[in-house]
């Protein structure tokens, strides 16, 4: 079985610190892919991030960045310059080709 | 492109009626997914197609559900009889060739009462 784990269920940072989400998986695949998806309250699923797990190279994109760590099968999410609008429900997720195996989520609160 | 566009946004039914959700896939994309999520249970796949043929239907709770794809540019998720149980949001996701573009819809938000 392919499982996610995101230990954090809920978290809370300032507004423009930096905050890693945890998220580390279960697979016996070689090649995947990892992503990090982004729920606000309307419901809509934003990808923030994805990862090739062939690729060494940490993804980043913008103030988003993550430590993928594949022989610890960990994949965490760093947001540096926290902003209100980062407040959210985050979800790791994996997939070896199609379906997505995603973590129970870490609803992430950014204060002013 | 206006991306994954599903329908309807929200639906309330009674216990029994059927229910069905559509869902209309960017264009060019040949892979469509149907997943529910729950509180209890979070995201979790009920189905996927590969250029309009089913191949994985392992995720769909029961025979009450069903899900067709008559063409590239169209899905179907129906319930018949929907029971309270079924409240959930679903999403309608599509992408190429598996993980590549991988964007979900807005979602439905399904009461069933």
């Amino acid at each position: 079985a392919q499982t996610v784990t995101q230990s954090q269920p809920e978290m809370s940072v300032q507004e423009a610190e930096t905050v890693t989400l945890s998220c580390t998986y279960d697979t016996s695949e070689n090649n995947y892919y990892l992503f990090w998806y982004k729920q606000p309250p309307s419901r809509q699923m934003i990808l923030v991030i994805r990862q090739e797990a062939y690729k060494q190279q940490n993804a980043t994109e913008n103030r988003f960045s993550v430590n993928f760590q594949k022989a610890a099968k960990s994949f965490s999410l760093k947001i540096s310059d926290s902003q209100l609008g980062d407040t959210a429900m985050y979800f790791c997720a994996f997939t070896p080709g199609y379906a997505l195996n995603f973590g129970k989520g870490t609803s992430l609160l950014v204060t002013p | 492109d206006a991306g994954v566009i599903q329908s309807p946004r929200h639906e309330v039914t009674e216990m029994g009626q059927e229910v069905t959700l559509r869902c209309k896939p960017i264009s060019g994309h040949n892979s469509l997914f149907w997943y529910r999520q729950t509180m209890m249970r979070g995201l979790e796949l009920l189905i996927y197609f590969n250029n309009n043929v089913p191949i994985d239907d392992s995720g769909m709770p029961e025979d009450r559900f069903s899900a067709k794809m008559p063409n590239a540019s169209f899905s179907t998720l129906k319930i018949q009889p929907s029971e309270p149980r079924d409240s959930a949001v679903y999403f309608c996701a599509s992408s190429f060739n598996g993980p590549y573009g991988y964007t979900f819809g807005s979602g439905t938000r399904l009461t069933v009462v």
